[in-house]
């Protein structure tokens, strides 16, 4: 079975501060892996996904995730948070066989003035 | 294109009442997805439908009921409420048939409470 864990219910940073939102995952085969950031009463938006290639993905609003597969992680970054990334966002993966996306509990993201 | 659409936003129900919610995308997607979203774990997916005509159980299908109405639109029904429905009904959709690497476009969203 697949499975997505983002460790940090809530990561709160200044802005101008560097964002790092963690996630690990657990898939057979070879990955395929989403970020999605949700805003207040809206519904999901993709930022970025990893499919194969360049293990550096650059997506939406300036955010960019790292794929790493002896870690098994994805983690999303940003180099300067804005007040506006204040958002809950979400990883997600499914395996190369698989037709399900599996998600993970999800970040709260604080950006402070 | 207003993308993925549902309605309606806001329902409360009582115990053993039944309601169905509606979704429609105008992106001609071949995929249609319903998931619910409980804090703290993620989105889990209820039912989904490969292309119109076909509809197949995800996570967590039990006290719900899906119709693939045509290729724009796929409804959820609860049958007989109960408490722990209560959540937040998020439809999505695809332009593929299977859940290859295409990215899933959401609607805003239906909070339902039970009572």
């Amino acid at each position: 079975a697949q499975s997505v864990a983002q460790p940090e219910d809530q990561v709160n940073v200044a802005e101008g501060n560097p964002l790092t939102v963690k996630c690990t995952y657990s898939v057979s085969g070879n990955p395929y892996l989403f970020w999605y950031v949700q805003y207040p009463n809206r519904g999901l938006q993709f930022l970025l996904k990893y499919i194969t290639g360049d293990n550096l993905v650059k997506g939406s609003y300036g955010f960019e995730a790292e794929f790493n597969k002896s870690q098994t992680s994805f983690h999303l970054k940003k180099p300067s948070a804005l007040v506006s990334d204040s958002a809950l966002y979400f990883c997600a993966v499914r395996g190369f066989a698989g037709n399900k996306l599996t998600f993970g509990g999800g970040t709260r993201v604080l950006v402070k003035p | 294109n207003a993308g993925v659409t549902q309605t309606p936003k806001f329902q409360v129900l009582k115990t053993g009442q039944s309601m169905t919610l509606q979704c429609a995308q105008d992106m001609n997607h071949n995929s249609m997805y319903w998931y619910r979203q409980d804090p703290g774990m993620g989105l889990r997916l209820i039912y989904y439908s490969a292309s119109e005509g076909t509809t197949d159980k995800g996570e967590v299908p039990n006290g719900y009921n899906v119709s693939r109405l045509n290729k724009r639109e796929f409804s959820l029904r609860l049958e007989s409420a109960a408490p722990s429905q209560t959540s937040v009904y998020f439809c999505a959709s695809i332009p593929g048939k299977y859940l290859t690497t295409d990215t899933q476009y959401f609607g805003p969203g239906t909070r339902l409470t039970v009572l």
